[in-house]
């Protein structure tokens, strides 16, 4: 089963532009991670947010944790062509992580 | 090796075969984890081991999927009687020492079932 459910399914922007990916989550968790996949392969670790922390910063990523709502929320700044990529929430609530079914982002160059 | 390492990266079986995919994790991670991804889905959780014991098994969708881990560190995941619903790429990951870390995945087993 699939807990985290991003939001949308797929976005198309131009080069320059900032990209937002929405991820929806069901029960209380320790923390929550987000994923790159290029070509279904492969997952990179991008950012991880514990439970207790509101928002994170790595280089163009911002990412957000609202408890409350059960969301989550990753900003891309400034987007490239080479951001292209599938980008999965993952939640961690025990012994292991549970992936959504993730957000394809095309940037167009 | 620098990464988890999974091999084969293409594997084509017909129905009703044996498969074996092997995951060679990060070195020194004690944490190992096998995720299946159909298309257009997120990788669905099978197995986490800790050291050489399954720690949470409650993914394998039936006794078909065995895996082991013997020494603490390859770990093979088994498929008897392959079906068709088999096919997907089968992801291995690892982590320093578990739960609540970030996870270093392989590049996946592309699993075809004719």
């Amino acid at each position: 089963s699939q807990q985290g459910e991003e939001d949308p399914q797929a976005l198309s922007i131009q080069e320059g532009e900032n990209a937002t990916m929405n991820c929806s989550y069901k029960t209380s968790i320790n923390n929550l991670q987000w994923y790159r996949q290029n070509s279904g392969r492969g997952l990179v670790h991008l950012i991880l947010i514990r439970s207790n922390e509101r928002e994170k910063h790595s280089g163009r990523l911002r990412v957000t944790l609202d408890t409350s709502k059960k969301s989550s929320s990753l900003l891309i700044t400034a987007s490239r062509a080479a951001d292209t990529a599938s980008y999965f929430c993952a939640t961690d609530a025990g012994n292991k992580l549970v992936f959504g079914a993730g957000t394809i982002l095309r940037v167009k160059s | 090796g620098a990464g988890v390492s999974q091999t084969p990266s293409n594997k084509v079986t017909e129905k009703g075969k044996y498969v074996e995919l092997r995951c060679d994790p990060i070195s020194g991670h004690t944490a190992l984890y096998w995720y299946r991804q159909s298309l257009g889905q997120g990788p669905e959780f099978l197995i986490y081991f800790q050291g050489t014991g399954a720690a949470d098994d409650s993914g394998l969708p039936n006794d078909r999927f065995f895996a082991v881990r013997p020494e603490g560190s390859v770990s093979t995941l088994k498929i008897q009687r392959t079906e068709r619903g088999d096919s997907a790429v089968y992801l291995c990951a690892s982590s320093l020492s578990g739960t609540g870390e970030k996870l270093f995945f392989g590049s996946g087993t592309q699993l075809s079932v004719l």
